[in-house]
């Protein structure tokens, strides 16, 4: 039982690139979740799923889309890289329906845009 | 979203308890107190969560106020693995979503 996982751990991309970030989950929670943690702060919310099927904006959307895949992935890609975007990422699964449950977080994915 | 007020930082000795305490002045009725800590360069982990009554499990107890506008994170005897990152955090309105503030880093110290 892997919990969360996310791919890669580490990614260097030069601004205007694009890429994926990859985020599993095999706990067959219905509810996933993208963060993003810049230096000294916490986490913000940059777009959840609440169920397969959907998708909604969080705190901070602009610049990012994501896909849910299927139950157990949610993936989470940047058209065009900016430096802005330079942070540490992270993916979490809950269950649902219920509104109380606590979020399981992945490592992290550390991407630097030059 | 209630905003939750938490002290930047604390220090503890090694073998004590660690208080933490967290302000949410303005929590509504229905909803519920959560807290996570944050080890260096991973991701969150949860703690404890509760709505009116003190809560205990294995890894701490959470006090809440009578009137819950504050409470307070007890880990009974810290550790040096236990220096962290400790959020207290309000669930939002919508959904099942957290929102972060910037937390308290607390220090174990042997």
């Amino acid at each position: 039982n892997a919990g969360v996982t996310q791919t890669p751990k580490f990614q260097v991309l030069k601004t205007g690139q694009s890429m994926t970030l990859q985020c599993a989950q095999d706990m067959n929670h219905n509810s996933m979740y993208w963060y993003r943690q810049d230096p000294g702060m916490g986490l913000r919310l940059i777009y959840y799923s609440a169920s397969e099927g959907t998708t909604d904006k969080g705190e901070v959307p602009n610049g990012y889309n994501v896909s849910r895949l299927n139950k157990r992935e949610f993936s989470l890609r940047l058209e065009s890289a900016a430096p802005s975007q330079t942070s540490v990422y992270f993916c979490a699964s809950s269950d649902s329906p219920s509104s109380y449950n606590e979020q399981f977080f992945g490592p992290g994915t550390r991407l630097t845009v030059l | 979203d209630a905003k939750t007020t938490q002290p930047p930082s604390m220090d503890c000795a090694e073998g004590r308890a660690a208080n933490l305490p967290c302000n949410h002045s303005t929590i509504s009725g229905n909803e519920y107190v959560y807290w996570y800590r944050q080890i260096h360069s991973q991701g969150p982990q949860y703690i404890i969560h509760g709505l009116k009554n003190n809560e205990t499990n294995e890894m701490a107890s959470l006090i809440i106020t009578e009137d819950r506008k504050s409470s307070t994170l007890i880990l009974p005897h810290a550790t040096l693995r236990d220096t962290a990152v400790y959020y207290c955090i309000v669930r939002a309105e919508y959904g099942n979503k957290l929102v972060f503030g910037a937390g308290t880093i607390l220090r174990v110290k042997s």
